[in-house]
């Protein structure tokens, strides 16, 4: 398996633009998070899936923020419009359980917002 | 460990010394814990994991401690080498919840 693949790396943006993070996850895990990194809080997740339904997005910060799940193999994250505070590293990550066995984590979107 | 700010947690060892790399948490409730390595560019990758019924756990080269009393997890790591300079955090959680990432700990291994 690939592993959890996020696209794209980099993705420098004007403030006021729409953003796209994307996600794949490991074929037949049935949990999908996202986090963001910032080194003032570390690794904050956002939102939690689990069979494709969203279970928990309390950390998804403000109505600007939006994440998909249309399908087992794919997920997006929506930034619109972007402001320079959403400059991050974004993680996607999958499991095949909410806890146990762990995470496994892709390379992460680097965002910038200019 | 817990870091406050912009500055992490930083141990710096010598290659072929011994490293602990120590955390506290929080929530009596969590029952499993995983140790994770960071590397510069990279996403979190699974280290070692322990559940709340032990209180050691070995791996190659690094063993978890856990102490339920005081609430606070290790990571030894023998043999230090270069490569595992890196950013380690520990998460916990239970089946109940999702898993908790600690601020992390940077380690620095000079040749």
């Amino acid at each position: 398996d690939a592993g959890v693949i996020q696209s794209p790396r980099h993705e420098v943006t004007e403030m006021g633009q729409e953003v796209t993070l994307r996600c794949k996850p490991i074929s037949g895990h049935n949990s999908l998070f996202w986090y963001r990194q910032t080194m003032m809080r570390g690794l904050e997740l956002l939102i939690y899936f689990n069979n494709n339904v969203p279970i928990d997005d309390s950390g998804m910060p403000e109505d600007r923020f939006s994440a998909k799940m249309p399908n087992a193999s794919f997920s997006t994250l929506k930034i619109q419009p972007s402001e320079p505070r959403d400059s991050a590293v974004y993680f996607c990550a999958s499991s095949l359980g909410r806890v146990f066995g762990g995470y496994t984590f892709g390379s992460g979107t680097r965002l910038t917002v200019v | 460990g817990e870091s406050v700010g912009l500055h992490l947690p930083t141990l710096s060892v010598q290659e072929g010394d011994n490293s602990i790399i120590n955390c506290a948490y929080s929530n009596s409730a969590s029952d499993y814990f995983i140790w994770y390595k960071q590397e510069s560019g990279k996403g979190p990758q699974f280290i070692i994991d322990i559940r709340s019924n032990m209180d050691k756990r070995q791996g190659q080269r690094v063993t978890v401690l856990l102490n339920k009393t005081v609430k606070h997890l290790s990571l030894q790591i023998a043999a230090t080498q270069p490569g595992d300079s890196a950013v380690y955090f520990c998460a916990g959680g239970s089946g109940y919840s999702t898993l908790t990432f600690g601020k992390g700990t940077m380690l620095l291994v000079s040749p």
